[in-house]
């Protein structure tokens, strides 16, 4: 059972290039987010899905786009990299909304981003 | 809005020596839950405990114990006889009930266990 899977988990971009940080988890989760880490402000939420075809935004979306086409996959789109954007980021599932496992949220590893 | 506070920036304890991590937060509504998550060096994070904010009562799992006062808006963690492994960064977190999977997250406590 490999949970949540990022890729990839170092990236390096020059400012106004985009990419994608894809994020799977295999656990059949109907909650899935995406947070950034940054030092001295703990982890913000960017966006999240409470299942396939629906997402909405979180703290800090600018900048950042998502889609959740399947229940299993939930890509992060930087659309032009900023600086400002360098940061740890980290994908998210739940495998229920409400009752006996409310925020457990079970994490990838990371992705690492660079913005120069 | 929801805002969680841990005023300790770091801690550094010698193994055996008790730990009691810091967490008030802020939030409008009457019925939400809070956490605490562990992230050791190697950076995934994980769940550590939940606790509903209906039920004030305060429990021990293990080297775990957790204070929770709804009169003071805390929910202080310890962490009973440390351990080398127990170095990491600990986030307290809030969520609404309604929304229990958005999380707002504090800035996180350093803990260093020397051995």
């Amino acid at each position: 059972n490999a949970g949540v899977t990022q890729t990839p988990k170092f990236q390096v971009l020059k400012t106004g290039q985009s990419m994608t940080l894809q994020c799977a988890q295999d656990m059949n989760h109907e909650y899935m987010s995406w947070y950034r880490q940054d030092p001295g402000m703990g982890l913000r939420l960017i966006h999240y899905s409470v299942g396939a075809g629906i997402t909405d935004q979180g703290e800090v979306p600018n900048g950042y786009n998502v889609s959740r086409s399947t229940t299993e996959d939930f890509p992060l789109r930087l659309l032009s990299a900023a600086p400002s954007q360098t940061s740890v980021y980290f994908c998210a599932s739940s495998y229920s909304i409400g009752g006996g496992d409310a925020g457990e949220l079970f994490f990838g590893e990371g992705s690492r981003l660079t913005v120069l | 809005a929801q805002k969680v506070t841990q005023a300790q920036t770091e801690i550094s304890v010698v193994e055996k020596e008790d730990v009691t991590l810091d967490c008030v937060y802020e939030t409008r509504d009457t019925t939400y839950y809070l956490f605490w998550y562990k992230q050791p060096p190697s950076g995934e994070l994980v769940f550590l405990i939940r606790r509903n904010s209906f039920d004030e009562q305060n429990e021990i799992s293990g080297r775990y114990s957790w204070n929770f006062q709804k009169s003071t808006s805390s929910f202080n963690f310890t962490i009973t006889a440390s351990q080398v492994v127990d170095s990491a960064v600990y986030f307290c977190a809030l969520s609404e009930a309604l929304y229990d999977y958005k999380l707002s997250f504090g800035a996180g406590t350093t803990v260093t266990v020397r051995a």
